[in-house]
């Protein structure tokens, strides 16, 4: 079974620029979630999907950052304009239950110059 | 005062030693409490999962929660080189179970 995958792997861009990140969750996981780690800092939760829905985005850190998750499936997270302490690694997980057990992707680092 | 706290290391150990990871947390409500391994470059990757108090054991790995004193415990036996990475502490409440708090993470080197 396949895991988690998550696109770019890594990613570079100028400040200002526009990135989107995309995430694959296992198949059958109707649970979604972004989490972040930024340089010197602890994993964080950034937000919550039960299949399309957002149902918590209380960790997003502004309105630069969009996440979708279309019919369901894969889901994007789009930062706009980006900023340099947007530079961090980028994590999607999914969980077939509402459980703390996740499963993770290898992340996404982003680096923003 | 960070919610969840862990000793970054690096620990390092021969192979074959006994490792000790802990972590300790502030929020009595936290229920759920994970053990993440975590190698260069790649995801946290799901080794144990508690709920509540008592002790879980899965083959070399044993998870132990200590809810009144608030401290959480991985120990490895038998530590093989293929253990070396890095260890992260979760946990969540009840109602947001899928809300992790992670700690910074151990460092673990078992050297051969």
């Amino acid at each position: 079974e396949a895991g988690v995958t998550q696109f770019p792997s890594h990613s570079v861009i100028e400040k200002g620029q526009t990135v989107t990140l995309r995430c694959d969750p296992i198949s059958g996981h109707d649970n979604l979630y972004w989490y972040r780690r930024v340089m010197g800092k602890e994993i964080k939760f950034l937000l919550h999907f039960v299949k399309e829905s957002k149902q918590d985005e209380s960790g997003m850190p502004n309105n630069r950052f969009l996440a979708e998750r279309t019919g369901g499936t894969y889901s994007t997270l789009k930062v706009q304009p980006a900023e340099l302490e947007d530079s961090g690694v980028y994590f999607c997980a999914s969980s077939p239950q509402y459980t703390g057990e996740l499963f993770f992707g290898e992340g996404s680092r982003l680096t923003v110059l | 005062q960070k919610e969840v706290e862990q000793d970054p290391g690096p620990l390092s150990v021969p192979e074959g030693a006994i490792v000790s990871l802990n972590c300790t947390y502030s929020n009595s409500a936290f229920q759920y409490f994970m053990w993440y391994r975590q190698y260069s470059r790649k995801g946290p990757e799901l080794l144990m999962y508690t709920y509540s108090s008592g002790n879980k054991e899965d083959g070399r790995f044993t998870a132990q929660v200590d809810k009144s004193s608030k401290y959480i415990s991985l120990f490895i036996r038998d530590s093989q080189p293929s253990d070396s990475a890095t260890y992260l502490c979760a946990m969540s409440g009840m109602d947001s179970s899928y809300k992790l708090i992670f700690g910074s993470g151990t460092r673990l080197l078992v050297r051969p």
